[in-house]
């Protein structure tokens, strides 16, 4: 089976560079996505790492470790409207269905 | 751009009452899935559709039920409504052969039984 682990809470200042890490166990692995979803609304797609890396895209940028079944997500340069929850999800072992995090709820203050 | 759009933003029903939910996606997607989200818990799958009339159950099925008859349409049939349904039920909708399975979402219906 699957198991995600995530911090529940942050905190940061606007501006400032925040890092939200994501470890997981799953028994196949295809790739690990990030979504960000704001308070009453749907979650929407933020990236997708299938390979060991870190890729960049803007101010947000994602990590994954195969290895060590890790990955992070970098949100630089803060602003008020990044205040929102973070998942992160893995593909489960049939490859048809995403098993999510509980999520971290990121709050960033002026 | 890919579209899912979902009956109702908010809803209220009474203990004992039927409740559909339904949801319709534009983009042909083979895969349908409905989930509730609960604090603390994160998004739990209920049911899940892999294409007209299949379906099978997710992590959470007991108290629900669902209707795929068009490609299109995905509903969520609660049979009778109890108080710890109340919740935020979102729908999403996934192309499984495109390599990734990248899973887009409706807006959310948010459920209150009383």
């Amino acid at each position: 089976g699957q198991n995600i682990d995530q911090p529940t809470e942050m905190t940061a200042t606007e501006g400032a560079i925040v890092q939200i890490n994501c470890t997981y166990q799953t028994s196949g692995f295809n790739g690990l996505f990030w979504y960000q979803q704001h308070a009453g609304e749907a979650p929407t797609f933020l990236s997708y790492n299938v390979l060991d890396g870190l890729e960049e895209k803007g101010r947000f940028s994602s990590f994954l470790s195969r290895s060590k079944g890790y990955s992070y997500l970098l949100l630089k340069e803060l602003q008020m409207k990044d205040s929102a929850s973070y998942l992160c999800a893995v593909p489960n072992t049939g490859f048809q269905k995403l098993v999510f995090g509980t999520g971290t709820r990121l709050l960033v203050s002026p | 751009d890919v579209k899912v759009t979902q009956s109702s933003r908010y809803l209220v029903k009474r203990t004992g009452e039927k409740v559909f939910l339904e949801c319709v996606q534009d983009m042909d997607h083979e895969n349908m899935f409905w989930y509730r989200q609960d604090p603390g818990l994160g998004l739990r799958l209920i049911y899940f559709s892999y294409d007209v009339k299949m379906k099978e159950k997710g992590d959470i099925p007991e108290g629900y039920s669902v209707s795929r008859e068009k490609k299109e349409r995905f509903s969520l049939i609660l049979e009778s409504a109890s108080t710890n349904q109340t919740s935020m039920y979102l729908c999403a909708s996934s192309f499984p052969d495109r390599g990734t399975y990248e899973q887009y979402f409706g807006p959310g219906t948010r459920l209150t039984v009383t």
